[in-house]
C-alpha cells in the first residue's frame, strides 16, 4: 500500500520537553512539508523539503525543527521554545513542491500537559 | 498577501439536495487551486485540483470551477448524500510565495 504514514496519532508532552513527530512515504516523492491545523483554522505551513538534505521555513517555522537525510523520511521536531504547541499536526508530499495535488498522512494531534 | 476565504464556515442540508460552496482568493497570481475533504480526527483527501488555464474539473458527483480573474472557485456537489458529510477545504498555490494557502473550511452535514 503506496501512502504516508505519521506516529504517533496521539502525543503528550510536559512543559519544557522537546518531542519528534515521525513522517514516512512510500510514494517516491520529493517534496514534503509539514502542516499545523488549529481548531476553527485552516492548515498554516511550519516547514517544507523539495529535496534530500534541503528544507526551507514555512509561515510558523519558529519553535520547530526538521531534518530531510532521506526521501522518505521528513520528521518535525517540536521544541520547547514552542510556546503553544497543543495542535493537530499534518504531513504531506508531492512530486513536484506546490505544482502537483499533495498527498496528507493521518495527523498528530499533539496535546501540551 | 494572499487571503483565502471560505464561507459559510458550516453548511446543513437534506439528503438529495445540490449544494455549492465557496471560496475566494484575494491575489490572482496562482499556479491552481486544490479542494480537500477532511473527516474528523483525520487527514486530508485531494478531491480536484484546478491549474490557473482551466475553468472547471469534474469528479463523479463533484463539479470545481475556477474564475481567477474574479477571485472565485465553487465546489458543486450534486444528490447530496450524508457520507459527504465532512469538513471542505479549498487550497491556492501561490505563485509569489510558492506556497500552498489554505482557507479555514466549510463543514458540511448531510441529513438523511
Amino acid at each position: 500500500d503506496g501512502g504516508i504514514t505519521q506516529s504517533p496519532k496521539y502525543l503528550f508532552r510536559k512543559e519544557g520537553q522537546n518531542v519528534t513527530l515521525s513522517c514516512e512515504q512510500n510514494l517516491n516523492h520529493d517534496a514534503m512539508y509539514w502542516y499545523r491545523q488549529d481548531p476553527g483554522q485552516g492548515l498554516r505551513l511550519i516547514y517544507y523539503s523539495q529535496i534530500v538534505n534541503d528544507f526551507q521555513k514555512g509561515d510558523i517555522a519558529e519553535g520547530y525543527s526538521v531534518s530531510r537525510e532521506k526521501k522518505e523520511s521528513f520528521p518535525l521536531t517540536v521544541t520547547s521554545a514552542q510556546k503553544n504547541p497543543t495542535a493537530f499536526y499534518l504531513c504531506a508530499s508531492s512530486w513536484v513542491a506546490g505544482l502537483d495535488t499533495q498527498y496528507f498522512g493521518p495527523g498528530t494531534r499533539l496535546t501540551v500537559l | 498577501k494572499q487571503e483565502v476565504t471560505q464561507i459559510p464556515a458550516a453548511l446543513s442540508v437534506p439528503e438529495g439536495e445540490n449544494l455549492v460552496l465557496n471560496c475566494s482568493f484575494t491575489d490572482s497570481a496562482i499556479y491552481n487551486l486544490q479542494w480537500f475533504r477532511q473527516d474528523p480526527g483525520k487527514g486530508l483527501t485531494s478531491l480536484l485540483l484546478i491549474q490557473s488555464s482551466q475553468r472547471e474539473q469534474t469528479s463523479g458527483r463533484l463539479n470545481a470551477s475556477l474564475d481567477k480573474s474574479s477571485g472565485r472557485s465553487t465546489l458543486y456537489i450534486a444528490a447530496s448524500q450524508p457520507g459527504d458529510s465532512a469538513t471542505y477545504l479549498c487550497a491556492v498555490y501561490s505563485s509569489n510565495t510558492g506556497k500552498l494557502i489554505f482557507g479555514q473550511g466549510t463543514t458540511l452535514q448531510v441529513k438523511p
